[in-house]
């Protein structure tokens, strides 16, 4: 059974701090990680997308990817109320794409 | 705006009873998948086409179906509605198995009542 494990949170950050949300996940035959963001009620929004070990910055987003450590975040820097959702990491190896329960995220004005 | 497309967006069903959602992809798009996601958690796969045939399949009953048309759009079928049914179905369209970068529709929310 291939996992991928978020804390739920809700991690709550003041406006304009650095939120920093985390994934783990299992099978070590991934190959492609993404970040998706959802609003309540609403469907994901794809984020970021990272391929190979290392930092990817696009804009306020930075993420984060360890396959040694099996480990993948999100950096989101000068945190604003609309960044409040649940950011949900999914993972795809040589299976279909793995969510996690997702992070939600409140950021405080 | 993904331009993935989903109908309708609400429908409200009894236990028993059977639904067809649908979903058109974003144009130049060959790859859809559907996911269930129920409340508080993260989208589940339920199966994926590929240029009309079925390409992989989650751990969902037979009594989801579906279908892809040479139009690469789609339909999700349940039959026998069961209360758990009752769930946000996003459908996602992405170009080739291989582009796993998939854009979802805004989904329909089923309530099996």
């Amino acid at each position: 059974q291939k996992e991928v494990e978020q804390n739920s949170g809700p991690l709550s950050v003041p406006e304009g701090a650095i939120a920093s949300l985390n994934c783990t996940y299992s099978d070590r035959g991934s190959q492609s990680f993404f970040w998706y963001r959802q609003y309540s009620g609403k469907s994901p929004e794809l984020i970021m997308s990272i391929y190979s070990n290392g930092d990817k910055e696009d804009g306020r987003f930075t993420a984060q990817l360890n396959k040694a450590s099996q480990y993948v975040s999100l950096l989101i820097r000068d945190s604003q109320p609309s960044d409040s959702a649940t950011y949900l990491c999914a993972v795809k190896g040589n299976t279909p794409l793995v969510f996690g329960k997702g992070t939600r995220l409140s950021v405080i004005a | 705006e993904t331009g993935v497309t989903q109908s309708p967006t609400h429908l409200i069903k009894t236990r028993g009873q059977q639904v067809t959602l649908r979903c058109s992809s974003q144009s130049g798009h060959n790859t859809v998948s559907w996911y269930q996601q129920a409340l508080g958690q993260g989208p589940q796969f339920i199966f994926q086409y590929y240029r009309e045939e079925e390409n992989g399949r989650g751990n969902f009953p037979p009594r989801f179906s579906g279908l892809q048309f040479p139009n690469y759009s789609s339909e999700l079928n349940v039959n026998a509605l069961e209360l758990d049914d009752s769930a946000l179905y996003l459908c996602a369209s992405s170009w080739e198995i291989s582009k796993n970068i998939q854009y979802f529709g805004a989904g329909t929310r089923l309530s099996v009542l």
